[in-house]
């Protein structure tokens, strides 16, 4: 079956301070990879998505970054963290395929930036 | 473009009463829904989802929802709720022109009453 990891569970950061947040998925390949942030008492928003390694799509222009070094591996950066940065990140991913195809959540990190 | 309104941001019922979480959603072409529950400080899982055929949609924990094309609403219903539905529910719709995205509705804070 496949799972999908993300860590750290919570972080405290200073503003300023860089970020680097992870998600691998395991028991599946070449998935359709996606963060999402989620702030207190609004909805989902879709930051980042990506179809394979090296392609990534922006939804949002922002303070953060992603990356797909690996196949399963889907990394969240930001050079310098910003206050508004804070909020709950979730990955997730879907098999590749169309839009009908559910997207599989993962955790969550927590993320204050003080 | 798609939108989703979840219209309460809030619903308290109480235990072995039925509850109605209300999901309406905007967009010019075809569209797939879901609907995912999450559990305090953690990731969303699928509740259930309607692609295509039967508008009325069962899933896990007793929960079916009813596509409504006319009215462009997708509620989610549960017959009697327990204490342990308490959660936030996210309504979630994506469009079936190939793209990979979800809109995600602000959630509604479902608060189950003894």
């Amino acid at each position: 079956s496949q799972t999908i990891h993300q860590w750290p569970a919570t972080l405290v950061q200073p503003v300023g301070s860089p970020l680097s947040l992870e998600c691998t998925v395991e028991g599946t390949s070449n998935p359709n990879l996606y963060w999402y942030r989620q702030a207190a008492g609004r909805g989902l928003q879709l930051l980042f998505y990506s179809v394979g390694i090296g392609q990534i799509s922006s939804e949002v222009p922002q303070n953060l970054s992603a990356s797909r070094p690996q196949d399963r591996q889907f990394i969240l950066s930001s050079k310098k963290l910003l206050l508004s940065d804070s909020g709950f990140y979730l990955c997730a991913w879907s098999v590749a395929g169309g839009a009908y195809e559910t997207q599989y959540f993962g955790p969550g990190t927590r993320l204050l930036v003080l | 473009a798609q939108s989703v309104t979840q219209l309460d941001s809030q619903v308290p019922v109480f235990e072995e009463a039925p509850v109605e979480l209300r999901c309406n959603y905007s967009s010019s072409v075809s569209v797939y829904l879901f609907w995912y529950v999450q559990y305090p400080n953690q990731g969303l899982q699928l509740l259930l989802k309607y692609l295509s055929g039967s508008t009325l949609v069962k899933g896990i924990n007793g929960f079916e929802a009813e596509f409504n094309k006319s009215q462009t609403s997708f509620h989610l219903r549960k017959p009697s709720v327990h204490i342990s539905d308490t959660a936030e529910y996210f309504c979630a719709v994506s469009d079936a022109s190939g793209t990979y995205k979800y809109i995600f509705g602000t959630g509604t804070r479902l608060k189950v009453l003894a």
